[in-house]
C-alpha cells in the first residue's frame, strides 16, 4: 500500500522562486495536513484540510498556500520562497481529528538559497 | 513555556537496559496523547496511544498522569533497533482541536 506519497523528495530553490509540493493519500482519509519540521522544534502545522474543497490555517501559515481540489490530494505552494522556509515538510492524513493515527509521507527536504 | 516539553537527550543506553522518557504538557484541556517514533531522516510513525489506564505493548509501556500533566514512555530490554527519536503528541481542545508535537527525545542504544 502506498499510504501517503509526497513529491518531490528534495528541492533546492533560489529566494523568490515558487514551487508546489504534492501530497497524495490512498486511504480515503478526510483530514490532511502539512507540517514543517525544524531542528530542535516539534512539527508545526502549516495548513490543514477537513475534507475536499476545504482548507484552514495552522500554526505557521504565512508564506504558504494550499488547495484540496480532490479528496486524495493536498497541495502546498510557496509563492515566493525565503531562506526561512528551508525545512523538511511532511504531509499527513488521518481518518479522525482527535483520536485517529496520523499517517505521514516520507518528507520533502527543501532548501532555499 | 512550550505547550509540550520533552528532554531532548540524547539518552545513551546499553542493549538490555530499561529507559524512561517523560513529556509534560501545559494545557489542562488536553484530551488525547500519543507517542510517535521517528527514525533518522524518516517520517514519524505511531508507536502507541496513551490511555488514562495506561497502555502496554510488548516491551513498551506508556502512562498518563493528568494531575501532574505528563505522560511517560518506558522501554524495557532495549534493542539496537530502538534507537530513534521519540515524539510526544498531545491533542488539546482549545475551541478547536489542536495537535501539538514535542521536539522529541533522542535515544541511542549501544551494543
Amino acid at each position: 500500500n502506498a499510504g501517503v506519497t509526497q513529491t518531490p523528495k528534495f528541492r533546492v530553490l533560489k529566494t523568490g522562486q515558487s514551487m508546489t509540493l504534492l501530497c497524495a493519500q490512498d486511504m480515503n482519509h478526510e483530514y490532511m495536513y502539512w507540517y514543517r519540521q525544524d531542528p530542535g522544534m516539534g512539527l508545526r502545522l502549516i495548513h490543514y484540510s477537513v475534507g475536499e474543497g476545504t482548507t484552514a490555517k495552522g500554526e505557521v501559515p504565512d508564506g504558504y498556500n494550499v488547495s484540496r481540489l480532490k479528496k486524495q490530494n493536498f497541495l502546498l505552494g510557496l509563492e515566493s520562497a525565503a531562506p526561512s522556509q528551508t525545512s523538511v515538510y511532511f504531509c499527513a492524513s488521518s481518518a479522525d481529528r482527535v483520536v485517529g493515527e496520523l499517517f505521514f509521507g516520507e518528507g520533502s527536504r527543501l532548501t532555499v538559497l | 513555556r512550550k505547550e509540550v516539553e520533552q528532554d531532548p537527550g540524547p539518552f545513551n543506553v546499553p542493549e538490555g537496559a530499561t529507559v524512561a522518557f517523560n513529556c509534560t504538557y501545559s494545557n489542562s484541556a488536553s484530551q488525547s496523547f500519543f507517542w510517535y517514533r521517528q527514525d533518522c531522516r524518516k517520517e514519524p510513525k505511531l508507536l502507541m496511544s496513551v490511555y488514562s489506564s495506561g497502555n502496554e505493548d510488548g516491551r513498551f509501556t506508556a502512562q498518563l498522569n493528568r494531575a501532574s500533566q505528563y505522560i511517560s514512555l518506558l522501554i524495557r530490554d532495549s534493542k539496537l533497533s530502538d534507537s530513534a527519536t521519540y515524539l510526544c503528541v498531545v491533542i488539546a481542545n482549545t475551541g478547536g482541536f489542536k495537535t501539538i508535537f514535542g521536539a522529541g527525545t533522542r535515544l541511542f542504544v549501544k551494543a
